[in-house]
């Protein structure tokens, strides 16, 4: 079965203090994995996504990397406007389009 | 994202009521999903459709249903047989081909139990 764990919970870090958030996950053949944020009250709001293990990618101060069991989402010099909760979503080749996503990452960047 | 419109935003449902939420997309994206997200917890799937006149369950179906008669429109009925309907719905679509694998979701629609 598709299964996604994100550590940590919560992470709280001051402004400009360089952190990761991680994603482990269990997928019959991935066939991509998903970054999202998420403001209170509000929908995901798409960042990334990933398909193959070794793969990169960068927004502002987000960078995203795959292997083939986790992914991590690396946050350099983070601002107070970072503060989000962070999730993270699989979808394999089989099931169709189920996706399934982590319980999510809160994080707070204290100015 | 704009393309996905959910309604309504608030909606409060008495005991043994049913209750329907309403997604519309102008992506035309095949795939729809619904979701369902609690205070402090991650997402929760429903039910998902990959194309007109077919759907799934997901994780937590029981007490939902739902159709999907037009590639627009997939609404979602909280029945009198969910017990716990109190929560956060999300929406969202997956298109095909040149417009990737990417999830967009809409801004969600708040249900309370009153």
């Amino acid at each position: 079965e598709d299964q996604v764990t994100q550590s940590p919970e919560a992470l709280r870090l001051q402004e400009g203090e360089s952190s990761s958030l991680n994603c482990s996950y269990t997928v019959s053949g991935l066939r991509g994995l998903f970054w999202y944020r998420q403001d209170p009250g509000k929908g995901p709001e798409f960042l990334f996504t990933l398909y193959s293990a070794g793969e990169e990618k960068e927004k502002e101060r987000l960078k995203a990397t795959l292997t083939k069991k986790e992914s991590f989402l690396h946050i350099t010099a983070p601002k107070p406007e970072d503060s989000a909760t962070y999730l993270c979503a699989v979808q394999g080749y089989t099931g169709g389009f189920k996706t399934i996503f982590g319980a999510g990452t809160r994080l707070f960047v204290k100015a | 994202d704009g393309g996905i419109t959910q309604s309504p935003k608030y909606l409060f449902r008495k005991e043994g009521q049913n209750v329907t939420l309403s997604c519309e997309q102008n992506l035309n994206h095949d795939a729809m999903y619904w979701y369902r997200q609690d205070p402090g917890q991650g997402l929760r799937l429903i039910y998902y459709s990959q194309i007109v006149n077919d759907f799934q369950k997901g994780d937590i179906a029981e007490g939902y249903s739902v159709s999907r008669e037009k590639k627009e429109s997939f609404p979602l009925t909280v029945t009198s047989a969910q017990k716990n309907p109190t929560a956060f719905y999300l929406c969202a679509t997956q298109g095909r081909g040149s417009s990737g694998n990417t999830i967009y979701f809409g801004e969600g629609s708040w249900l309370t139990v009153v």
